[in-house]
């Protein structure tokens, strides 16, 4: 009964190609995200979405495009894939943040991408 | 724009001792949260602290949250080896559901 997960968990391409990340939550959460993990393990959010809406949307290169059908699901695609792009890429959900007085979030697995 | 500090950012210890690990961030805000993450795993929430001199205890690790001093710190009594993460602290501001975390501090406890 896993809570947050992630396809694939493992994913080599080479530069130019594209590709995407799938992210399922049976929490019944209403939010989720995509974080970007480095080789330094540092943590940045990407984006969020509340309901299907998109509410956090960083400075993240366009070729980035998150799409979710319905409020379990937030995918992540990637056009054009760089060296740069290489990292662990971990989805989130939290319980709505405008009806929640806390946002605490539950992580997946995460999908550590490599570009050649 | 939130930054958030955690200090120190690579900790070796050995087992049986104790030691602190600090987080300060730099806008008010007054929840903060305690991540664990192992190598190649993801990451498990470990603490939520919410109010201004919270403090929650699990087993040998002890969060609490001054939010005057805009500091948490993530107290580890008598480490042992199965403590041996990288531990992660993040704060949301009220007015959004974003998390911003610290850099992670590394810790190794070794026999």
């Amino acid at each position: 009964d896993t809570a947050v997960s992630q396809t694939p968990k493992y994913l080599v391409t080479q530069m130019g190609n594209d590709k995407s990340i799938k992210c399922e939550q049976n929490l019944g959460h209403d939010t989720m995200y995509w974080y970007k993990q480095d080789s330094k393990k540092f943590l940045k959010i990407m984006f969020s979405y509340n309901n299907k809406e998109l509410i956090i949307n960083e400075t993240v290169p366009n070729r980035f495009s998150p799409k979710s059908p319905d409020k379990a699901h937030l995918n992540l695609h990637i056009n054009s894939l760089e060296l740069g792009d290489s990292a662990v890429y971990f989805c989130a959900s939290s319980q709505d943040v405008v009806l929640s007085s806390y946002n605490e979030q539950f992580f997946g697995p995460g999908t550590r991408l490599t570009v050649l | 724009e939130l930054k958030v500090e955690q200090n120190p950012l690579f900790l070796s210890m050995q087992e049986g001792k104790n030691y602190t690990i600090y987080c300060n961030y730099s806008t008010t805000s007054d929840r903060l949260y305690w991540y664990r993450q192992d190598p190649g795993k993801s990451l498990e929430s470990l603490f939520v602290l919410l109010s201004n001199g919270a403090v929650k205890q699990e087993g040998r690790l002890m969060a609490s949250l001054d939010t005057k001093a805009r500091l948490s710190t993530l107290h580890i009594t008598a480490a042992v080896h199965d403590l041996s993460a990288t531990y992660f602290c993040a704060v949301d501001i009220l007015s959004g559901s974003r998390l911003t975390f610290g850099e992670g501090t590394q810790l190794t406890v070794n026999p």
